[in-house]
């Protein structure tokens, strides 16, 4: 089992739809979650952290935990073409030194 | 604001060769991560500095790669006798504290003819 696993994708939604991105992780240690948005070609950026149970939401972004069921999801409102690129999910624990990161999933947003 | 930086954005290099990575952490930040990323696969941690330390190094193969985070100045990741399957982007990140989040620099795009 992956430690970090993502929807394998591609994700294709309409513009202005609801994308909805899952990540489980093995370790039940894990304290820090992170989301990544990585256009082609470009570095990692860091668009969300989360570090406790519930819902936080940044502008169209929301991000969820639920450590119970070692899971974390990302949801993106009114998804626009620009929102096209590879998200990665990424988990921090005490136990490990780095920070593992899911395969990604792809998301097109189609006009 | 300066980020994290990385330098050279693209180094080529004959097999045999050596390649030095280069990376200075965003301002107030101690600790450096690297990654590598092969074309269409996700990234993989290598190695993870703070000054003058190297904290975990597990990701990072044992023979020809190497990495030192010296007290003055850049982060460096240094690759000898590189060869062909070497060919990806390294990324470093770095944060204020371990727990915290990374961010990332621009990477260096690293072919090997």
């Amino acid at each position: 089992q992956k430690e970090v696993e993502q929807n394998s994708g591609p994700l294709s939604v309409p513009e202005g739809a609801i994308a909805s991105l899952n990540c489980t992780y093995s370790d039940r240690g894990s304290q820090s979650f992170f989301w990544y948005r990585q256009y082609s070609g470009k570095s990692p950026e860091l668009i969300m952290s989360i570090y406790s149970n519930g819902d936080k939401e940044d502008g169209r972004f929301t991000a969820q935990l639920n450590k119970a069921s070692q899971y974390v999801s990302l949801l993106i409102r009114d998804s626009q073409p620009s929102d096209s690129a590879t998200y990665l999910c990424a988990v921090n624990t005490y136990n490990n030194n780095d920070m593992r990161f899911g395969a990604g999933t792809r998301l097109t947003v189609k006009p | 604001n300066a980020g994290v930086m990385q330098n050279p954005r693209h180094l080529v290099r004959r097999r045999g060769q050596e390649a030095r990575l280069r990376c200075s952490p965003m301002k107030g930040h101690s600790h450096v991560y690297w990654y590598r990323q092969l074309p269409e696969e996700g990234l993989k941690f290598m190695v993870y500095l703070q000054k003058e330390n190297i904290i975990d190094e597990s990701g990072m193969p044992k023979e020809r790669f190497s990495a030192e985070f010296p007290k003055e100045g850049p982060s460096i990741l240094r690759i000898q006798q590189v060869v062909r399957g070497d060919s990806a982007a390294y990324f470093c990140a770095s944060s204020r504290g371990r727990d915290n989040e990374q961010f990332f620099g621009p990477g260096t795009r690293l072919t090997v003819l």
